[in-house]
């Protein structure tokens, strides 16, 4: 069956600091890879999205950046964080367009 | 246009009533209708979907009504329970793309 997994679960850090988030999926090959942030009570924004390694595409210009180096890991990054930048970040994987997504459990972070 | 809009914001019921989420979209080329549930703290997971060739999609207590001239679907979850208190996103997607539009949430809380 499979898999996805995020870590950290959890993240406190100051303005300015780099950040790393880290997907992977596991069970499946050549998952499309997405990343979502949510606000606090709000919905779900899409950030970036890749249908194969090496392949990003962004949706919403801003500090953060994304990277595929493998198949099933995809990371989400910035140099310096922000205050906007805090909320819950979600992976998600599917196989095809309009295809349900499969999400991780997300990490919360707090820029502080 | 990509919207889904999803109404209401925020729901409350009474244990043992009816919840209905109803979202409309405006675009036809849209041909897959998921519903999330998300809990607090957790990722969306999918709950039921539907593909415009029916106009109904039951899976225990919860229902899709799908009313492709008007644009419309909506979830129905009979004989609410507290358990069922969660964050619920409608959705919507095409073949050939890989961005699904979600709507922005119903905070749904059943009181027991």
């Amino acid at each position: 069956s499979q898999t996805i997994h995020q870590w950290p679960a959890t993240l406190v850090q100051p303005v300015g600091s780099p950040l790393s988030l880290e997907c992977t999926v596991e069970g499946t090959s050549n998952p499309n890879l997405y990343w979502y942030r949510q606000a606090a009570g709000r919905g779900l924004q899409l950030l970036f999205y890749s249908v194969g390694i090496g392949q990003i595409s962004s949706e919403v210009p801003q500090n953060l950046s994304a990277s595929r180096p493998q198949d099933r890991q995809f990371i989400l990054s910035s140099k310096k964080l922000l205050l906007s930048d805090s909320g819950f970040y979600l992976c998600a994987w599917n196989t095809g367009s309009a295809d349900e997504q499969y999400f991780g459990p997300g990490t919360r972070l707090t820029v502080t | 246009q990509q919207q889904v809009k999803q109404s209401p914001q925020s729901l409350i019921v009474q244990k043992g009533g009816i919840s209905i989420i109803n979202c409309a979209y405006e675009n036809t080329a849209f041909d897959y209708f998921p519903w999330y549930q998300q809990f607090p703290g957790k990722g969306p997971a999918l709950l039921i979907a539907i593909r415009p060739d029916v106009s109904e999609k039951k899976e225990g207590r919860f229902t899709i009504s799908f009313n492709k001239s008007a644009k419309q679907f909506s979830l129905h979850i009979m004989d609410s329970q507290p358990g069922d208190s969660a964050t619920y996103f409608c959705a919507a997607s095409k073949g050939g793309s890989y961005i699904p539009t979600f709507g922005r949430g119903t905070s749904l809380i059943v009181h027991p």
